[in-house]
C-alpha cells in the first residue's frame, strides 16, 4: 500500500521563478494538508483541501501561494515569484476523513525547495 | 489544542528501552495524545495515539496517566534507526473546528547510542 507521494523531492529555483510541488495522497484518502518547515523550525500548517475544495488556507501567505486538489490528479502547491525566504521543506499529509480517530494524518517525504 | 512540554533532548543506549515523557496538563476530555517522529530530512512518521487507555502497536507503547496530564512514549528496544525528533501533539479528534491542524512544537531529540 503506497504511502503519500511527493515530487519532486528536491527543487531548485531562481528568485522570481515559479515552483510547483505535487502531492498524491494515500489510496482511499480524500483529505490533503500542506505544512512548511523552515530551517531549524517546526512544521507549520499551511492549507487543508478536499477534492476540488479549499477548506482552510489560514496558514498560507497572502500573496504568491496557492493550492489546489483537483477531481483527478495530485494536489498542487504553487509558489509564484519565489524569494529566498521560501526556501524550506514542504510536507504533504493525507487522511481518510476529518473528525474522529480515523483522521490520523500520514506524511509524505517532503519537497525541499531551494531558492537561489 | 492543549500545549505540550517535552525535554529538548534525551540519550538512550542501543537495545535499551527509550522512555520519552510529555506533559499536557491543560488537556481536555476530548483531546487525544498523538506521537510522531521525524528522522533527519524525512517526513514526520506517525507512531501512535491514545485517549485514556494505554496503547501498544508494533512500533511503541503509549502510557497515559490516569489524570491524563502527562504521557510517556516507550520504544521497548531502541535501535540506531530510532534516532529522531519525537513530537507529542494533543488534538481534538472530532469533526468541526480546526482540529485538523497539527501543532508541532520543538519535540525531543532522541539520540540512540551504540
Amino acid at each position: 500500500n503506497a504511502g503519500v507521494m511527493q515530487n519532486p523531492r528536491h527543487l531548485v529555483r531562481r528568485r522570481g521563478q515559479e515552483a510547483r510541488l505535487r502531492c498524491s495522497p494515500m489510496k482511499g484518502h480524500s483529505h490533503v494538508y500542506w505544512y512548511r518547515q523552515l530551517p531549524e523550525e517546526g512544521l507549520k500548517f499551511m492549507v487543508y483541501l478536499q477534492k476540488e475544495n479549499i477548506i482552510d488556507e489560514s496558514g498560507m501567505p497572502k500573496e504568491r501561494f496557492s493550492a489546489e486538489f483537483p477531481k483527478e490528479g495530485p494536489s498542487i502547491l504553487r509558489i509564484q515569484q519565489v524569494v529566498r525566504g521560501d526556501s524550506a521543506a514542504y510536507f504533504c499529509a493525507s487522511s481518510p476523513r476529518t473528525g474522529g480517530e480515523s483522521d490520523t494524518q500520514y506524511f509524505g517525504p517532503g519537497t525541499r525547495l531551494t531558492v537561489l | 489544542d492543549a500545549k505540550t512540554t517535552q525535554p529538548p533532548s534525551m540519550d538512550c543506549a542501543e537495545g535499551r528501552a527509550a522512555n520519552l515523557p510529555c506533559n499536557h496538563s491543560t488537556i481536555s476530555g476530548n483531546e487525544y495524545v498523538y506521537w510522531y517522529r521525524q528522522i533527519h530530512s524525512q517526513g514526520p512518521q506517525y507512531i501512535i495515539h491514545g485517549l485514556k487507555n494505554n496503547e501498544t502497536n508494533e512500533m511503541a507503547s503509549l502510557i497515559i496517566t490516569e489524570d491524563r496530564k502527562s504521557s510517556t512514549l516507550i520504544l521497548p528496544h531502541a535501535t540506531l534507526r530510532d534516532t529522531a525528533v519525537y513530537y507529542c501533539i494533543v488534538r481534538v479528534a472530532s469533526s468541526g473546528g480546526s482540529n485538523y491542524k497539527l501543532t508541532f512544537g520543538k519535540g525531543t531529540l532522541l539520540t540512540v547510542n551504540p
